[in-house]
């Protein structure tokens, strides 16, 4: 079945320090989807990639799909307290099924 | 508030016993998404109903089952429980129309904390 991995499972950065989480699928994916959880919370919805190679910032988050359509990143610029959840990486298979990533755990140091 | 209404919050019960969650979508999504959420784990995708029918299926085991009702709400039936099924079980909806190309946005439910004692 389609596995979509997330590295690293866990950060821990200092307050101001960059973040990336990497997303690798085992298939091809139609589209990408970020999702952002808080701690306690439900996730939400960050962003929406679907062309092969597309690169989408919001503020200091920039995102990028792969030009496979296979693998995709979110980088952090500058982290922030606010900025501590776990980031979801999910995409939609041939199969119509909706799979998300392992996550990772980002925890900023203030 | 995401506008997806789940219930109850907090559920707690004995093993073999059989519980049922209950998700209202969004106002006009037509998509409903379970997902389970173990502690510390990822979003496990259980099964996916558009419009009443059932779109794709996940890991979902035998002993669960769901449904989408006329009104769009939908339930995820719970039989057999075992200790390991204690999770926090999401639902989401998406607008999802006929012969999109890609799901859109999926917007959570606060979920359902299932505990199995």
């Amino acid at each position: 079945g389609q596995q979509v991995m997330q590295i690293p499972q866990y950060q821990h950065v200092q307050e101001g320090e960059d973040f990336t989480t990497y997303c690798n699928s085992s298939t091809t994916l139609s589209n990408i989807q970020w999702y952002k959880q808080r701690p306690g919370g439900h996730p939400v919805f960050l962003i929406q990639l679907v062309k092969s190679g597309e690169v989408k910032k919001q503020k200091r988050l920039t995102f990028q799909f792969g030009e496979a359509k296979k693998n995709s990143s979110l980088h952090i610029t500058a982290t922030q307290t606010t900025d501590v959840g776990t980031y979801f990486c999910g995409g939609e298979n041939t199969g119509n099924q909706f799979y998300f990533g392992t996550g990772t755990s980002l925890t900023v140091i203030p | 508030d995401s506008g997806v209404t789940q219930t109850p919050k907090h559920l707690i019960t004995a093993t073999g016993q059989r519980v049922t969650l209950r998700c209202s979508p969004r106002s006009g999504d037509l998509s409903v998404y379970w997902y389970q959420q173990s502690l510390d784990q990822g979003l496990q995708f259980l099964i996916q109903y558009y419009n009443g029918e059932e779109r794709a299926k996940g890991n979902i085991l035998e002993r669960f089952s769901a449904q989408q009702f006329p009104d769009l709400h939908s339930e995820l039936n719970l039989s057999s429980l075992e200790l390991g099924d204690s999770a926090l079980y999401f639902c989401a909806s998406s607008v999802d129309p006929p012969g999109a190309a890609n799901t859109g946005e999926l917007f959570f439910g606060e979920g359902s904390r299932l505990t199995v004692l």
